[in-house]
């Protein structure tokens, strides 16, 4: 069974910048979580997809979007990219009937400059 | 989304029980209580989760007081492997909703 894996692992931009972000989901997942960790703080819920939709929002602006594939993977998109979206971003794969056991990849760390 | 308190940091001893105590005082009927842990730069892990039954699996037991308004998560023989921050989550809906959680640090 393969876990959650998320592409870079690091990421270096700058202010204003696009960055995409990648997420393959647990073996049989059809629903991915994308969270925003900053430094000290919990995890913050970003969106949820469902079944290539998007099922679920948090205080978030429109420049976070997503995209998740047929194949159940995902990405986070980040446009004008901002200093205090220097954080850590997970993505998370679960069965929607149990969609609280939620299992994360180890993340990719974004650092904008 | 109901808030939970938790202890900022704990320490324990190793291979003692740790009991991490979590408050949801505002907590609704249909809500879960789930325990999530994060060692130091890995993802968050699933450890358990309960309605209003004491709750028991491989890692951990689950008890939530009759009022549900309080849980504690117990890891019956603490390892150095389980230093952590835990988070105790009250999920409603699709998401969920981590606070600053527990720093437990256990020691040899």
């Amino acid at each position: 069974e393969t876990g959650v894996t998320q592409s870079p692992t690091h990421l270096i931009k700058t202010r204003g910048q696009q960055v995409t972000l990648r997420c393959s989901s647990q073996s049989g997942h059809n629903t991915v979580s994308w969270y925003q960790q900053a430094l000290g703080q919990g995890p913050q819920f970003i969106f949820q997809y469902y079944r290539e939709e998007e099922n679920g929002r948090g205080n978030f602006p429109p420049r976070f979007s997503g995209l998740q594939f047929p194949n159940y993977s995902s990405e986070l998109n980040v446009n004008a990219l901002e200093l205090d979206d220097s954080a850590l971003y997970l993505c998370a794969s679960s069965l929607p009937d149990r969609v609280g056991e939620q299992f994360f990849g180890p993340g990719t760390r974004l650092t904008v400059l | 989304d109901a808030k939970t308190t938790q202890p900022t940091s704990m320490d324990c001893a190793e291979g003692r029980a740790a009991n991490l105590p979590c408050n949801h005082s505002t907590i609704s009927g249909n809500e879960y209580v789930y325990w999530y842990r994060q060692i130091h730069s890995q993802g968050p892990q699933y450890i358990i989760h309960g309605l209003k039954n004491n709750e028991t699996n491989e890692m951990a037991s689950l008890i939530i007081t009759e009022d549900r308004k309080s849980s504690t998560l117990i890891l019956p023989h603490a390892t150095l492997r389980d230093t952590a921050v835990y988070y105790c989550i009250v999920r409603h809906d699709y998401k969920l909703s981590f606070g600053a959680g527990t720093t437990v640090t256990v020691r040899a």
